[in-house]
């Protein structure tokens, strides 16, 4: 039961430097998200999608890109990297978008931007 | 505004004593849902409890419940007989109907330690 896997796990950048998060998950849900997560903010949602090939922008989706080519995966790329992207970043998966429908998240990536 | 504020940063509790962590939230919709997360030291998010907003009882997993009211809008966690692998950070969320397809909404947190 994999759920909501995250890749890499680890990573450290320098300033200006280019990467891809990538989110796969294997319960066919439609709905996916990126979070970062910062010490006294929470959560904090970057960009999201409602299915396959589409996107949205979340609150802070500023210096970030993603993509939705395939329903279970989605990625997230930072073209050049800043210092204040250093985060946490979290995907999620839903089945829905109902009220109901809780967020299954994946273990997350450290970044930090040297 | 924010959406859900959760007003204590950090608490401390009591092994085998009940607490209770503190959510409000802000929005003009009839319908919507509440949710609570875990957060342990190792970093997963671990969905706990859901309310909605229509549900006339609260909503009870295991030793978590979700003291519901509605017209002061708070949606507080209680957890009973404390464990040390309670000790964790907690957050808040919240989906509104009429924001379509918006994700989440989620407070700053609270971090609970229960000393032994």
């Amino acid at each position: 039961n994999a759920g909501v896997t995250q890749t890499p796990k680890f990573r450290v950048l320098k300033t200006g430097q280019s990467m891809t998060l990538l989110c796969a998950q294997d319960m066919n849900h439609e709905y996916m998200y990126w979070y970062r997560q910062d010490p006294g903010m929470g959560l904090r949602l970057i960009h999201y999608s409602v299915g396959e090939g589409t996107t949205a922008k979340g609150e802070v989706p500023d210096g970030y890109n993603v993509s939705r080519l395939k329903k279970q995966n989605f990625l997230l790329g930072l073209e050049s990297a800043a210092p204040s992207q250093t985060s946490v970043y979290f995907c999620a998966s839903s089945y829905s978008s109902g009220t109901n429908s809780p967020l299954h998240f994946g273990n997350g990536t450290r970044l930090t931007v040297t | 505004a924010q959406k859900i504020t959760q007003t204590q940063p950090g608490m401390f509790v009591q092994e085998k004593e009940a607490v209770t962590l503190d959510c409000t939230y802000d929005t003009s919709d009839q319908s919507y849902g509440l949710f609570w997360y875990k957060q342990p030291s190792s970093g997963e998010m671990i969905f706990l409890i859901y309310q909605g907003s229509y549900d006339e009882q609260n909503a009870t997993e295991g030793r978590y419940s979700l003291n519901f009211q509605k017209a002061r809008k708070s949606a507080n966690l209680v957890i009973s007989a404390s464990q040390l692998g309670d000790s964790a950070m907690y957050f808040c969320a919240m989906r509104e109907r009429s924001s379509g397809n918006t994700p989440l909404v989620f407070g700053k947190g609270t971090r609970l330690s229960v000393i032994a």
